[in-house]
């Protein structure tokens, strides 16, 4: 099945700096990636949706500020939180479909453990 | 917009008990209907999923039905396992943007 890597697994950061999260299609290309942040009790809030060779959409709410979301090519998009605090501190997962098919099944990472001291 | 509510959990079962986990959903269109599974400390995976009315998707002994009428897509398997505690995800994907239910922890004692 298609795989989804994410990196890195966990960070651990001081307030007030940046921390890039990485998330790679390892078999297949996506035009598209979403972002994901996990709260306690487990809700997914969809943040932004990644768009390969053009700006990223956010939702409603999430600072494009302060996530910068850039889909370099095919197989990579990057989510940089900068000037990170200590409510940033979560999990943040992304995912993809394969291609095309506006029904494709997304595949995720395994996610990423920010905590911001 | 599109929505996924899900029963609140946690819910607990004893090994070998019959699971249901109720999803319900609010669409436009037709789209396609998931279940993902997220294991402790992992990120979510593919379950089952269903892209049609009437459709049944199965996996790992779980079932759900697309029930275009009721508008459900509720998960169920005849004998959990110790194996299977984890969050369970219903979720919708119509023309782009996915939508997630919150998720229901099950929690299976042996």
């Amino acid at each position: 099945g298609a795989v989804v890597s994410q990196h890195p697994s966990w960070v651990i950061c001081k307030s007030g700096t940046s921390v890039k999260i990485e998330c790679r299609s390892l078999d297949f290309q996506a035009t598209t990636m979403f972002w994901y942040r996990q709260f306690p009790k487990q809700s997914l809030m969809l943040m932004a949706t990644s768009n390969e060779g053009s700006k990223a959409t956010y939702e409603q709410g999430v600072e494009k500020d302060k996530f910068l979301i850039n889909h370099a090519s095919l197989t990579l998009s990057t989510l940089t939180v900068t000037s990170a605090h200590p409510e940033d501190s979560s999990f943040y997962i992304c995912s993809a479909p394969i291609a095309g098919n506006a029904t494709d099944t997304q595949y995720f990472g395994p996610g990423t453990r920010l905590t911001v001291l | 917009g599109n929505s996924v509510t899900q029963m609140e959990g946690p819910v607990t079962l004893s090994e070998e008990a019959f699971l249901t986990i109720n999803c319900t959903y609010t669409a436009t269109g037709y789209p396609s209907l998931f279940w993902y599974v997220q294991y402790p400390g992992e990120g979510l995976q593919l379950l089952l999923k269903a892209t049609k009315a009437d459709d049944k998707g199965s996996n790992k002994g779980f079932e759900a039905t697309y029930r275009k009428e009721t508008t459900s897509f509720h998960l169920e398997k005849g004998s959990v396992q110790v194996s299977d505690s984890a969050v369970y995800f219903c979720a919708l994907k119509g023309s782009y943007i996915p939508t997630f239910g919150r998720g229901t922890s099950l929690i299976v004692h042996p």
